[in-house]
């Protein structure tokens, strides 16, 4: 069965200081990998998505994360912080080739301050 | 080109009672997908249709709940009767068929949930 597993229900972080969000996955078969993230009273938007092609993913907003195997983690990353990256932050993954359900970590929160 | 839209924004009725949430897919997606946040948790998976067929409704946590999606276009999810536990934002959220029928990594776009609260 697959897990995701996101470390940290909240990070706070300054502006302008890197930000890492964790996860770690677990999957019997090759999985392709998510980040979402919701802004207050939106929906959820498609950060960045890897679906077994390069293993370093550029997403939207400045944001990128790493695929990797030996460790099943996908972490998300940003050089610097902005006070709009405010939000909380989902991991999920599915089954390639699958019917692409959706499995979530329980999301962290992340907090922006000056 | 309009989002998924989703009806109404928030939901506060009794236990017992029942409540329909509405979700409107992007034109054109055949796939449909409910999924739910209870409170604190992770978003979990209800079930997919793919036009008007359920393909996968393995989350659907007992039989007070009923999706149906008639035509292929919109869907609703019906409670009844609600129960405390139902307390939580659902959430829709619809993509495209991939080439050659497959689904794999078309990107699922999601409405902005409903709120409900079950007192």
């Amino acid at each position: 069965a697959q897990s995701v597993t996101q470390l940290g229900s909240h990070v706070s972080v300054s502006e302008g200081a890197l930000v890492l969000l964790r996860c770690n996955y677990s999957s019997s078969v090759p999985p392709y990998l998510f980040w979402y993230v919701q802004y207050p009273n939106q929906g959820l938007q498609l950060l960045l998505k890897y679906t077994s092609a390069a293993t370093l993913v550029k997403g939207i907003n400045g944001f990128e994360a790493e695929f990797k195997k030996s460790e099943t983690s996908f972490h998300l990353t940003k050089p610097s912080a902005h006070m709009s990256d405010a939000a909380e932050y989902f991991c999920a993954v599915t089954l390639s080739g699958g019917y692409n359900k959706l499995i979530f970590g329980a999301g962290t929160r992340l907090a922006v301050h000056p | 080109e309009a989002g998924v839209t989703q009806f109404p924004s928030h939901s506060v009725i009794e236990k017992g009672q029942t409540v329909t949430l509405r979700c409107d897919p992007i034109s054109g997606h055949d796939n449909l997908y409910w999924y739910r946040r209870v409170m604190g948790k992770e978003i979990k998976f209800l079930l997919h249709f793919v036009k008007e067929s359920k393909q996968d409704e393995s989350g659907m946590p007992n039989n007070r709940f009923l999706a149906e999606r008639t035509g292929g276009t919109y869907s609703t999810l019906k409670v009844q009767p609600a129960e405390l536990e139902d307390s939580g934002v659902y959430f829709c959220a619809s993509s495209q068929i991939g080439k050659g029928g497959l689904f794999m990594d078309n990107e699922q776009f999601f409405g902005p949930g409903t709120r409900l609260t079950v007192l």
